[in-house]
């Protein structure tokens, strides 16, 4: 089944704590991207890549790194965590780089930071 | 500056009623837009997409969407809506300027009454 798979899928921590949220695509996208979604602001891009080892900012990249060494992966960092970043996080693929086409979304990260 | 925009934060509709969940736009050159369903707990569906042609786009779940260039819109619809329409809707449009990532509007969230 084609699917964009995200762990772990809740997570509480303390401000501070360095964690990562893995991304995972079955189907061969060259296209990955992190987005945030908070009340009343819609989506909000993170970071996106075109292709491994090709990696851009989003909209809202401060206090995020990523990493595109495989193709299939596009894990998010939060190396120090704020509770700013208390959000619902999703992972999402696409075929073709230049041409906007559907996306396939993971089932999303709900992230606590306390 | 390209922008999207959803005027309503929420649609109320009696089960069997015709729906529309509107989206205005603003962006330079053609535009491509998109509509994705996002239902609880679940990451974001794509549900169907102008990108030239016909006016009126046909896509998932009986929904369509009419674009209309002059007056900038494209609201989504639905002859006779069912309670499992119940869900949050977004609409998005490809931004030329940014290397054409996805601009996403706020989110409506549509509530079917039995």
């Amino acid at each position: 089944e084609a699917q964009v798979t995200q762990n772990p899928r809740y997570l509480i921590t303390v401000t501070g704590k360095k964690l990562t949220v893995t991304c995972s695509q079955n189907m061969n996208h060259e296209y990955m991207s992190w987005y945030r979604q908070d009340p009343g602001l819609g989506l909000r891009q993170i970071y996106y890549s075109m292709n491994v080892e090709v990696t851009d900012k989003g909209d809202v990249p401060e206090g995020y790194k990523v990493s595109r060494k495989e193709k299939r992966n596009f894990p998010l960092i939060l190396e120090s965590p704020s509770p700013n970043q208390t959000s619902l996080y999703f992972c999402a693929s696409r075929t073709t780089p230049g041409q906007t086409y559907e996306q396939y979304f993971g089932p999303g990260t709900r992230l606590t930071v306390t | 500056a390209q922008s999207v925009a959803q005027p309503e934060d929420q649609v109320n509709v009696a089960e069997g009623n015709p729906l529309t969940v509107k989206c205005t736009y603003s962006v330079s050159g053609n535009p491509y837009l998109f509509w994705y369903v996002q239902y609880p707990n679940r990451g974001l569906q794509f549900l169907l997409k102008y990108i030239t042609g016909d006016n009126l786009v046909k896509g998932s779940y009986g929904f369509e969407a009419e674009f209309n260039k002059s007056q900038t819109s494209f609201h989504l619809k639905k002859p006779s809506a069912l309670v499992s329409d119940s869900a949050l809707y977004f609409c998005a449009v490809r931004d030329m300027a940014s290397n054409y990532q996805l601009i996403w509007g706020a989110g409506t969230k549509l509530i079917i009454k039995p």
